[in-house]
């Protein structure tokens, strides 16, 4: 059964500098979605992406955040100068389309700020 | 906005009984989608069921069934015959069906599930 991928599970890195995250959605799937979950907290939403553009944003997802589907396949998300609160689980999901269909989840990236 | 609200931060079952756990939700929207998602410790998170607003009928996955009241404003998730890999976070989840742009699951702050064996 096809699922979304992500990398890596854990990045760990100093503040101030700048991080990758990587996702594989599901091949025919045409939204992109990222979300993130500080710990003990609830899931929140990021941004969703459709034909290489933004389609919505949280106010959370600030300048300091980017994204990008480089190739075909890949979809990232980038922190440019990562902050202690940036900690947090970071998810990816897509779904075939936007309202109707379900998203599903990658198994996420552990984000830990020093 | 809309909100979502999970009032049991925890819930414990015996195994093989059944739980319920509560879910309600503000919205003023006519036409949406409900969400049970699980997160086991492994964090990823995993689509147990959903309903969609304009359907009457209660959504139901083997063990796993909704009782959705849309008056009310509420969608219990009710799983039977608890087993031990239940165990997990289970979040309630709402997204608009009407709304252009709005296809962003919105999530309540999740009930921790455990199984006693």
């Amino acid at each position: 059964e096809p699922e979304v991928t992500q990398t890596p599970s854990h990045q760990v890195t100093q503040m101030g500098q700048e991080v990758i995250l990587r996702c594989v959605p599901i091949s025919n799937h045409l939204y992109f979605y990222w979300y993130r979950q500080i710990l003990g907290q609830k899931v929140e939403f990021l941004v969703s992406f459709y034909n290489n553009e933004i389609s919505e944003k949280s106010e959370i997802f600030d300048d300091q955040f980017s994204v990008e589907r480089p190739d075909g396949s890949n979809f990232t998300l980038k922190i440019r100068s990562t902050k202690l609160e940036d900690s947090a689980m970071y998810f990816c999901a897509s779904s075939v389309r936007k309202n109707v269909d379900t998203q599903y989840f990658g198994p996420g990236t552990r984000l830990t700020v020093l | 906005a809309q909100t979502v609200t999970q009032s049991q931060p925890e819930m414990s079952v015996q195994e093989a009984e059944t739980v319920t756990l509560s879910c309600t939700y503000d919205t003023s929207e006519s036409d949406y989608y409900l969400f049970w998602y699980k997160q086991p410790p492994s964090r990823q998170m995993i689509l147990v069921i959903r309903q969609e607003a304009y359907k009457q009928q209660n959504a139901t996955e083997n063990r796993f069934s909704v009782n959705f009241q849309k008056a009310a404003k509420s969608f219990s998730l009710k799983i039977s015959d608890s087993q031990l890999g239940d165990a997990a976070m289970y979040f309630c989840a709402y997204r608009s069906a009407v709304r252009p742009g709005q296809g962003n699951l919105i999530f309540g702050k999740g009930t921790k599930l455990s199984v006693k064996p």
